[in-house]
């Protein structure tokens, strides 16, 4: 059974701050791997997705990397901003015909200005 | 274009009853999953439909249930709601099923918050 770790729960950082979301899985073998936020009573805005083929992905200030093989990826996000304050969600798909993901329990950052 | 869209936005039910979620997909989408979120829990996948068919299920009972309509809407419906079911619910839709290796983003709604008392 896939199960799906983040670390660390909360983060706060001061803004401007580069900073490393980590996330890790049990099961490496994994169809893709995706990155979500979730603002405070909403739902799931996808940041990145990553395939199991590929090492790493980058939208704006924003880079997802992924090591299967060692059940590992990290969400870098560059020059923090009081807007980046969110839980972010880390999610796999297992594939084996299914589509559904797993998902951590998510990292809460706070930006301080 | 729209987004996916789920109704209502909050929903209060007693022990035992029944609560009806409602989730009309992103227009082309004909996969819709169903997830619990709650407290401390985390996010649970609960059921996914695809071309109307009820497609894989979580580890939850049989009183969660749901279908998907012809214009791949779909329904949650919990039977017999005990004080643990209280959490938001999100339903997400995708493109339908993919070659082994394709990109499958799922797109999620804004949820709906069910609370039991």
């Amino acid at each position: 059974k896939q199960e799906v770790t983040q670390i660390p729960a909360a983060l706060s950082v001061p803004e401007g701050e580069n900073l490393v979301l980590n996330c890790s899985f049990t099961d490496s073998a994994i169809y893709n791997l995706q990155w979500f936020r979730q603002d405070p009573g909403k739902g799931l805005t996808s940041l990145l997705l990553i395939q199991s083929s590929q090492r790493e992905q980058t939208s704006g200030r924003l880079n997802a990397s992924l090591d299967k093989s060692s059940g590992r990826s990290t969400l870098y996000i560059a020059a923090s901003q009081p807007g980046d304050s969110a839980t972010y969600l880390c999610a796999v798909n297992s594939g084996a015909g299914s589509y559904q993901l797993t998902f951590g329990k998510g990292t809460k950052l706070s930006v301080i200005p | 274009e729209a987004g996916v869209t789920q109704s209502p936005t909050h929903l209060i039910k007693t022990r035992g009853q029944q609560a009806t979620l409602r989730c009309s997909p992103i227009s082309g989408h004909t996969s819709v999953y169903w997830y619990q979120q709650a407290l401390g829990l985390g996010l649970q996948f609960l059921l996914w439909y695809d071309e109307g068919e009820e497609r894989n299920r979580g580890n939850f009972p049989p009183r969660f249930s749901g279908r998907q309509f012809p214009n791949y809407s779909s329904e949650l419906n919990v039977n017999a709601l005990e004080l643990e079911d209280s959490a938001l619910y999100l339903c997400a839709s995708s493109l339908g099923s993919l070659p082994v290796g394709a990109k499958n983003i799922q797109y999620f709604g804004a949820g709906t918050r069910l609370s039991v008392l």
